[in-house]
């Protein structure tokens, strides 16, 4: 069974601040990752996604993530925060391959101060 | 692309009456179709999945006479909530996936409130 693990519920950091927000996964085939941002009464909206090939994504709005397979990670970086940033990040992982099944973590509420 | 709607995007019913969700891509074909809850502070939960022209595939838990889902066409995919009690309340969220490809697109969600 594959499984998700979003390491802290909610973080906060300034505006221009680096953003790192944790996600680290199991599973028994080689996994298909996703980070998705929500906000505020909305549903998700795909920020980066990997699938095969470079382990570098580079996703919308500044963020990318790392796909390291041996640390079994999927952290999601942005440089430089910015106040239109706060909102929740859930990292994914998909369920049977190409049929999409999508198990997702807790997520991770981010705040940005000014 | 890829947009995903949903309708109604919120609504208030009394205990023991039925509520009926839609879920469409409105510029794809999507073969399946998933739905998910999702309770305050907490992360989505994959209800079912509905593929088109077949029964849902319901998870573990989920009262599939409950819970009915309807995926008729490539485009739409409906829920209903039947019987619906106060602990029904909840943040429903379909999501699509076209055919041959890997990432889920999602509906804005639709607020449920059962009184």
């Amino acid at each position: 069974a594959q499984s998700v693990t979003q390491l802290g519920s909610h973080v906060s950091v300034s505006e221009g601040a680096l953003v790192l927000l944790r996600c680290n996964y199991s599973s028994s085939v080689p996994p298909y990752l996703f980070w998705y941002v929500q906000y505020p009464n909305q549903g998700l909206q795909l920020l980066l996604k990997y699938t095969t090939g470079a382990t570098l994504v580079k996703g919308i709005n500044g963020f990318e993530a790392e796909f390291k397979k041996s640390e079994t990670s999927f952290h999601l970086t942005k440089p430089s925060a910015h106040m239109s940033d706060a909102a929740e990040y859930f990292c994914a992982v998909s369920d049977r391959g190409s049929q999409g099944n999508l198990i997702f973590g807790k997520g991770t509420k981010l705040s940005v101060k000014p | 692309g890829a947009v995903v709607s949903q309708h109604p995007s919120r609504v208030i019913c009394k205990s023991g009456t039925s509520v009926k969700i839609e879920c469409r891509s409105l510029d794809f074909q999507a073969t399946t179709m998933f739905w998910y809850r999702q309770f305050p502070k907490q992360s989505l939960m994959l209800m079912a999945t509905s593929n088109e022209g077949s029964k849902a595939t319901y998870e573990q838990g989920v009262e599939k006479d409950k819970f009915l889902i309807n995926h008729a066409s490539l485009t739409l995919s409906t829920l209903t909530v039947t019987s619906a009690h106060p602990e029904d309340s909840s943040f429903y969220i379909c999501s699509a996936l076209p055919g041959g490809r890997e990432t889920q697109y999602f509906g804005p969600g639709t607020r449920l409130l059962v009184l």
